[in-house]
């Protein structure tokens, strides 16, 4: 399985909004509703944010949303805080592995 | 919810090493579990993953074959037994649960073991 493709780098200053893609193919992303998104700041582990495309564990903000149209998944960020400059990462089942994304560094200007 | 990831260290290529996740907090017996990496500067990679019952297990096809995933629900313990390392196996690998219809998403995960295959 390749990686999913994502954009390397993205910014907004606080309180816009980014959105961030995430392109696979109908074997993972667009054969599936099984669409996570992970934060990982530096040192850290990942944490979960989005699961099921567009479902939010507790305790995440619900300024994290999620979306999938065909093949591409997005994750969007509103009114961005210096807190959500982090790596982000997609992630899908595919069959019977799960295959992640480039990941993407958000930068809050 | 706390993982706890032990095993890690320097290695030389072609030997083995084990990996262990002491989980606490949760209802281990009822969780799938998965191992994922991520070579220094680099993504995320999945590994494998092993049902809550131990009955399926899947790796990604770099490992097949070398790796195998193996849990004791008495121990709250799951364990990644790594074998004919290789430098390109060099990351962190962090224990994480697998939830979902297909383990398909980890919402709690381990700070990471580093694992250095250098000869």
């Amino acid at each position: 399985q390749s990686a999913l493709t994502q954009p390397p780098s993205a910014s907004g200053s606080p309180g816009q909004s980014v959105t961030i893609s995430c392109t696979g193919t109908s074997s993972d992303i667009g054969g599936y509703n099984y669409v996570s998104w992970y934060q990982q700041h530096p040192g850290k582990a990942p944490k979960l944010m989005i699961y099921e495309v567009t479902k939010r564990p507790s305790g995440v903000p619900d300024r994290f949303s999620g979306s999938k149209s065909g093949n591409t998944a997005s994750l969007t960020v509103s009114g961005l805080q210096a807190e959500d400059e982090a790596d982000y990462y997609c992630s899908s089942y595919a069959g019977t592995d799960i295959v992640f994304g480039t990941g993407t560094k958000v930068t809050v200007l | 919810v706390q993982l706890a990831e032990s095993g890690g260290g320097v290695v030389q290529p072609g030997r083995s090493l084990r990996l262990s996740c002491a989980a606490s907090g949760l209802s281990f017996r009822s969780y799938g579990m998965q191992w994922v990496r991520q070579a220094p500067g680099r993504g995320l990679e999945w590994v494998a993953v092993i049902w809550y019952d131990g009955s399926k297990k899947y790796y990604v096809d770099s490992v097949k074959g070398r790796f195998t995933i193996s849990r004791e629900n008495s121990k709250n313990t799951v364990y990644l037994q790594m074998n004919s390392l290789r430098a390109e196996d060099t990351a962190v690998y962090y224990c994480a649960t697998a939830r979902g219809s297909y383990g398909d998403y980890g919402d709690h995960w381990g700070q990471g073991t580093l694992v250095t295959v250098s000869s």
